[in-house]
């Protein structure tokens, strides 16, 4: 069973760097059968794609946030990572990975969740 | 962007009830590529359907998916307990995907 778990600080200071890990168990990231995701959601909002990455390094990026965001990979430790800099009170969020089932340069649902990390950017 | 309208913001049935969710898009979804999504308090959300009418595995058959082009539909055919929920639409035919605002399905 395919499991996703985030991790990081829950506490960022405004205009710093905002940094999670998403590990992942039950699947091989180097598989290459999927991409892999991070969505946020404010608190009592709706729901954001933020960008995927493929076991290749190739990303995808919501351009509303591109300048700041970038998602890696390490398929030795079967986790991916998100930065995201120069962060606001805007940037506050629950944090979630997710698997993406598109193809190749196809984008698809999001079948597996991770249960989320609450980030807060305060002083 | 697509972006996706969800209606109603909030329905209000009671156990039993058929529930119909609409998810309209600002322009076309190729290849149906629409899903839904169910989001219950403090947890993350769970996918219901993909591909606009395909079932994701373990859902039960009171939910049903329908539509194409710029309008799509979740019906959930008698309401159990455990389905008052915010229900989420996503589009992945293009990018950046995208997701509609949600609508809460309330205990009338």
């Amino acid at each position: 069973q395919v499991q996703l778990q985030e991790s990081g600080p829950g506490l960022v200071k405004p205009s710093q760097t905002l940094s999670l890990t998403c590990t992942v168990s039950g699947d091989s990231i180097s598989s290459g059968d999927y991409h892999w995701t991070w969505i946020r959601q404010p608190a009592g909002k709706g729901l954001e794609w933020i960008g995927r990455i493929y076991t290749s390094g190739s990303t995808n990026y919501n351009p509303s946030l591109k300048s700041r965001v970038t998602i890696s990979v390490d398929t030795s430790k079967n986790q991916f990572f998100l930065e995201l800099t120069a962060v606001t009170a805007t940037d506050g969020a629950i944090y979630y990975c997710a698997r993406d089932v598109g193809l190749l340069l196809w984008f698809g649902e999001l079948d597996v969740w991770g249960q989320g990390t609450a980030v807060t950017v305060s002083s | 962007d697509i972006v996706l309208t969800q209606s109603p913001g909030t329905l209000s049935l009671s156990p039993g009830e058929r529930a119909t969710l609409a998810c309209r898009a600002s322009q076309s979804v190729s290849y149906s590529s629409l899903a839904w999504y169910q989001q219950k308090p403090g947890q993350a959300p769970r996918l219901l359907i993909y591909g606009a009418s395909s079932r994701a595995t373990g859902i039960p058959d009171r939910f049903t998916g329908s539509g194409s082009g710029t309008d799509f539909f979740l019906t959930i055919s008698r309401l159990e307990p455990e389905d008052f929920s915010v229900y989420y639409c996503q589009q992945y035919s293009s990018s950046p995907v995208t997701f509609g605002q949600g609508t809460k399905v309330e205990i009338k």
